[in-house]
């Protein structure tokens, strides 16, 4: 299947900083890549879409101006989380999906996820 | 709107049994149902999809699941289940095609017993 990168895989920052997570869609294109947020025991919280070469979509309750999302190419989305608290420590998950054409409803693939902790 | 139900938080089974992990759905339209596995730390892996076609579903190492409209249910099954098989399970529906989201339920944590 296709394969979706996300980097870093782990990251701890301190409290006020900033931290950002790249994805990338390494053999396909992604006009659409998607942003979730999992906490322990629980299910994918989706935070927001990422559309190339547009404003991303965020969901009710999810501030944009916290979670910060870009989506410079087809290949490329990042997430950065700005003044990080120790709240914000998470599993953050991104996913790509692939290409919609005629009667292909595209395919959902899902990066490795990114550990977040805030001192 | 659309929604998942993993009724069970955990299933455990010994290995080499049959496994079933079940999932019902509400979808205001045609379902496209999905089955995912994370396995610690670990983003998540596609497993099998319904779209249209068969009811029975196969898919990687061996699961498959079963379309059922009338309970509007996607159970995912596996007829030996091996340790390697424990982790969470998720399973997920999107509404037709097209731009729609994917809502996932909330997991079920799969244990096989040595």
């Amino acid at each position: 299947g296709a394969v979706v990168s996300q980097h870093p895989s782990r990251v701890i920052c301190k409290s006020g900083t900033s931290v950002k997570i790249e994805c990338r869609s390494l053999d396909f294109q992604a006009t659409t890549m998607f942003w979730y947020r999992q906490f322990p025991k629980q299910s994918l919280m989706l935070m927001a879409t990422s559309n190339e070469g547009s404003k991303a979509t965020y969901e009710q309750g999810v501030e944009k101006d916290k979670f910060l999302i870009n989506h410079a190419s087809l290949t490329l989305s990042t997430l950065t989380v700005t003044s990080a608290h120790p709240e914000d420590s998470s599993f953050y998950i991104c996913s790509a999906r692939t290409p919609l054409a005629g009667s292909n409803t595209g395919e959902l693939f899902f990066g490795e996820g990114s550990r977040l902790t805030v001192l | 709107a659309q929604s998942v139900a993993q009724p069970e938080d955990q299933v455990n089974v010994a290995e080499g049994n049959p496994l079933t992990v079940k999932c019902t759905y509400s979808v205001s339209g045609n379902p496209y149902l999905f089955w995912y596995v994370q396995y610690p730390n670990r983003g998540l892996q596609f497993l099998l999809k319904y779209i249209t076609g068969d009811n029975l579903v196969k898919g990687s190492y061996g699961f498959e699941a079963e379309f059922n409209k009338s309970q509007t249910s996607f159970h995912l099954k596996k007829p030996s289940a091996l340790v390697s098989d424990s982790a969470l399970y998720f399973c997920a529906v999107r509404d037709g095609g097209g731009y729609q989201k994917v809502t996932f339920g909330t997991g079920t944590k799969l244990q096989v017993i040595p």
